[in-house]
């Protein structure tokens, strides 16, 4: 089946410790991004990567990191994490050909 | 200046009638995408429906249409004959450019709840 996956789906921890959220998908899409959703604010995209070895910086990139090692795979790591990064995060896979992104199922993120 | 609207937070509908979403968006750029997607309760994001600016026809999946109105600038998303499952936020998405800029972004609106009643 094809699909993005996330782990975990929900975490509590507090401020400072270090966390990664992984994401992977088995469609070899070229697209990954990172967004997370914040009541009032919608979806904000944090990172995204066109193709291994290549990211940038989306709109909210503060207080995170990325890597793409490998085309399935887009971690999400939080070296410090802060109360205001509180959230609902969604990792997303598209295709190059301007295919429809395909979202994991989230995780849920609270910081004490 | 907000790219995409969506003017409804929330809408009721009775089980089996028909139901419209609004958006509307606003780009400059001639190549452009336009999403739909559903978010129920339990939290993930699933993709209804696309719509490319070049389309000349209005795109179609199963129960859901979307009314492409270019000169409007707006992308309503319908819904016929509504059952209990469709109660959930509905958001609108853009992804202006060949590639979203580069960035493959998608712009949201705020979305809309929408209840189902039987």
């Amino acid at each position: 089946e094809a699909q993005v996956t996330q782990n975990p789906r929900y975490l509590i921890t507090v401020t400072g410790k270090k966390l990664t959220v992984t994401c992977s998908q088995n469609m070899n899409h070229e697209y990954m991004s990172w967004y997370r959703q914040d009541p009032g604010l919608g979806l904000r995209q944090i990172y995204y990567s066109m193709n291994v070895e290549v990211t940038d910086k989306g709109d909210v990139p503060e207080g995170y990191k990325v890597s793409r090692k490998e085309k399935r795979n887009f971690p999400l790591i939080l070296e410090s994490p802060s109360p205001n990064q509180t959230s609902l995060y969604f990792c997303a896979s598209s295709p190059a050909d301007l295919g429809t992104q395909y979202f994991g199922p989230g995780t849920r993120l609270l910081v004490l | 200046a907000q790219k995409i609207t969506q003017t409804q937070p929330g809408m009721f509908v009775q089980e089996k009638e028909a139901v419209t979403l609004d958006c509307t968006y606003d780009t400059s750029d001639p190549s452009y995408g336009l999403f739909w997607y559903k978010q129920p309760s339990s939290g993930e994001m699933i993709f209804l429906i696309y719509q490319g600016s070049y389309d000349q026809q209005n795109a179609t999946e199963g129960r859901y249409s979307l009314n492409f109105q270019k000169a409007r600038k707006s992308a309503n998303l319908v819904i016929s004959a509504s059952q209990l499952g469709d109660s959930a936020m509905y958001f609108c998405a853009m992804r202006e450019g060949p590639y979203g800029g580069a960035t493959n972004k998608l712009i949201f609106g705020t979305g809309t709840l929408l209840a189902v009643q039987p």
